[in-house]
């Protein structure tokens, strides 16, 4: 049972462009978000975080946007940069649990 | 970097073995995490240990055990080793037990296990 879902394992994005990254979760009792990007041959590191009382988190480039309703969350990175070619995971936690749940990833690929 | 280190990097052996993983929070961290990476598959969460104790348990098989010594770093064992769990194991360490802004884990580089 895939608590966080991402549903598509690769994005192609043109350098400049905005790149947005999906997430579903299925666990109403979840109210903290996160994604982690990741380098190959490095660990996950944390990129940004909402909690469940936003709607919306705003870190430079770096945007998180979430939809209760239809549990629902997104990354949008504006501008793409090369350097933002990763994986990104998408992860979720509830406040009774310390637990983060990660969904599968998805591979971002910034094209010159 | 992210101060928490790791070793080995790699790992190769047989199956029916058992191998130990080490992991060193960053300085000051508390809390350890154990998570299970392996192919096409997301950070399954393992363990966590705060402070020598164990906290939290994921989905980790009887063949896995770990602990955290005084010194806080820990070690994940992992015996009767089978092909499936070729894998990459990662560590992560926060400062505290629990609150809101500790959700915020520093992942070390991990171990690649190679079972053959």
């Amino acid at each position: 049972d895939q608590q966080v879902k991402q549903n598509s394992p690769s994005l192609r994005v043109q350098e400049g462009r905005i790149s947005i990254l999906n997430c579903d979760y299925t666990n109403s009792m979840f109210d903290y978000f996160l994604w982690y990007k990741k380098y190959p041959a490095e660990g996950p590191t944390f990129l940004i975080s909402i909690s469940s009382i936003k709607d919306k988190n705003e870190d430079g480039r770096f945007t998180v946007f979430l939809n209760k309703s239809a549990k629902h969350l997104s990354l949008h990175i504006v501008p793409s940069q090369p350097g933002d070619s990763a994986v990104y995971f998408c992860a979720a936690s509830a406040r009774r649990d310390d637990k983060i749940i990660f969904g599968k990833g998805t591979r971002l690929h910034i094209l010159p | 970097d992210s101060g928490v280190t790791q070793t080995p990097k790699h790992l190769i052996t047989a199956t029916g073995q058992r191998v130990t993983l080490r992991c060193s929070p960053r300085s000051g961290d508390l809390s350890v995490y154990w998570y299970q990476q392996s192919l096409d598959q997301g950070l399954q969460f393992l363990i966590q240990y705060y402070n020598g104790e164990e906290r939290a348990k994921g989905n980790i098989l009887e063949r896995f055990s770990a602990q955290q010594f005084p010194d806080l770093h820990s070690e994940l064992n992992l015996s009767s080793l089978e092909l499936g769990d070729s894998a990459l194991y990662f560590c992560a360490s926060s400062p505290r037990d629990r609150g809101r802004s500790l959700n915020e884990q520093f992942f070390g580089p991990g171990t690649r296990l190679t079972v053959l």
